[in-house]
This record gives C-alpha cells, structure tokens and sequence, in this order.
C-alpha cells in the first residue's frame, strides 16, 4: 500500500497569512493525487485534482504542486471560511490511500 | 449535475447486518469504476472497497474483508455495500465515491452505528 504522509497535523494562522500543508507519498504516484476540505459534518470536498488542478468553482487563493512524491497544497491567504481539515489522497494505485488530515484554525 | 445519494444506515447491533445503497445521477454510471470511503467519528479518511464498471473487479480494505460485499446494478444506477458481522469499529460515516482526478465526486454519506 502507498503510504500518504502530511504535516503538519494542524496549524493556526491569522486572515491573510500564506499557509502550506505537504504530502509525500512512499513510492512515485505520478500526479495522481486530489487534495480535499472537509468541514464539520459534511462530505470532503475536491479542491485540487491532478495535484494541480483547481476545480471548477474553487477560489484561486488555493493551488497545488508537486508530483512524484513530494507535494504542497497552499491557501495564499487564508479567509475564515477556509477554517477546515484538508485531506491529500492517492489515486495511482489501490486501496485509495489518504493523509492523516491537517486542521487549519484562526489564530 | 453529478449526485451520489447515500442511503440505508443506521443503529445495529455487534454482530448485525446492514446494506447500504448509493444512487447515482447525472453521468452514466456505467462508465465508472466506484468506491466505498468511510469515516470514523473524529478520525480520518478510510477506504473500504472498490468495484470496476462491469463488476469484473472488486477490491476490499483487510479491515472488512470477509464481512463486507460490494456490488453495484448497472441498469437502476445503483451502487451497494453488504455488511455483515459488524464490530464497533466499523461505526463511521460511509460515503460512495467516483474517485479519479477531475471526475472525482461524493455523496453526503450515511452513518452506521454499531452499538448494543
């Protein structure tokens, strides 16, 4: 199985500030990785599939990069309503393998 | 408008059976591979089972193999999850998922609680 490695775990930050989260695979997934927010209660949410790309509708403040094994998911300047746990997950290979999750607060 | 819809979850006891139902709309359901995602309550991201488009291949996390079946009807665009021998620890919220890069769609998911 790929193992999904993020950190950190959670994080605060203030409105405005740059925030990044990191994923690193065991083994080479290509760029087959989507990057996910879930808040409380409702079902994870696509942000960046490809490990790159935004989908439709999400608001450019979010980007992805990487590929491989190393990634980097980023929110260029974190708005309240971005206050929610963010998810990496594989899709080179099955079983479909996820990030430990990082918690993302408002200082 | 890709919509996955959950259904069938509930209160069982240890040792218990349940099936759940996703009911697909918006793209043909046939044309895709889906999967069963759960949720523990405060934990992570867990897959469960995979199934191809035509059903020819089916895959189960360890966790549930042995206990869960996962089939899909292709013709009522349905996809379903047999659970069998329950355990407290399969208490989660269960979501069907079209996982694969931009085609990558949830549904709201059902909760299964495992409790005498």
């Amino acid at each position: 199985d790929i193992q999904m490695t993020q950190s950190p775990s959670s994080l605060s930050a203030s409105v405005g500030d740059r925030v990044t989260i990191t994923c690193q695979a065991s083994q080479d997934i290509s760029n087959y990785l989507n990057w996910y927010q879930q808040k409380p209660g409702k079902a994870p949410k696509v942000l960046i599939y490809d490990a790159s790309n935004l989908e439709t509708g999400v608001p450019s403040r979010f980007s992805g990069s990487g590929s491989g094994t190393d990634f980097t998911f980023t929110i260029s300047s974190l708005q309240p309503e971005d206050i929610a746990t963010y998810y990496c997950q594989q899709y080179d290979n099955l079983p479909l393998t996820f990030g430990g999750g990082t918690k993302v607060e408002i200082k | 408008e890709v919509q996955l819809v959950e259904s069938g979850g509930g209160l069982v006891q240890p040792g218990g059976s349940l099936r759940l139902s996703c009911t697909a709309s918006g793209f043909t359901f046939s044309s895709y591979s889906m999967n069963w995602v759960r949720q523990a309550p405060g934990k992570g991201l867990e897959w469960v089972s995979y199934i191809g488009s035509s059903s020819s291949t089916i895959y189960y996390a360890d966790s549930v193999k042995g206990r869960f079946t996962i089939s899909r009807d292709n013709a009522k665009n349905s996809l379903y999850l047999q659970m069998n021998s329950l355990r407290a620890e399969d208490t989660a919220v269960y979501y069907c998922a079209r996982v694969g890069g931009r085609g990558t769609h949830w549904g709201q998911g059902t909760l299964v609680t495992v409790s005498s």
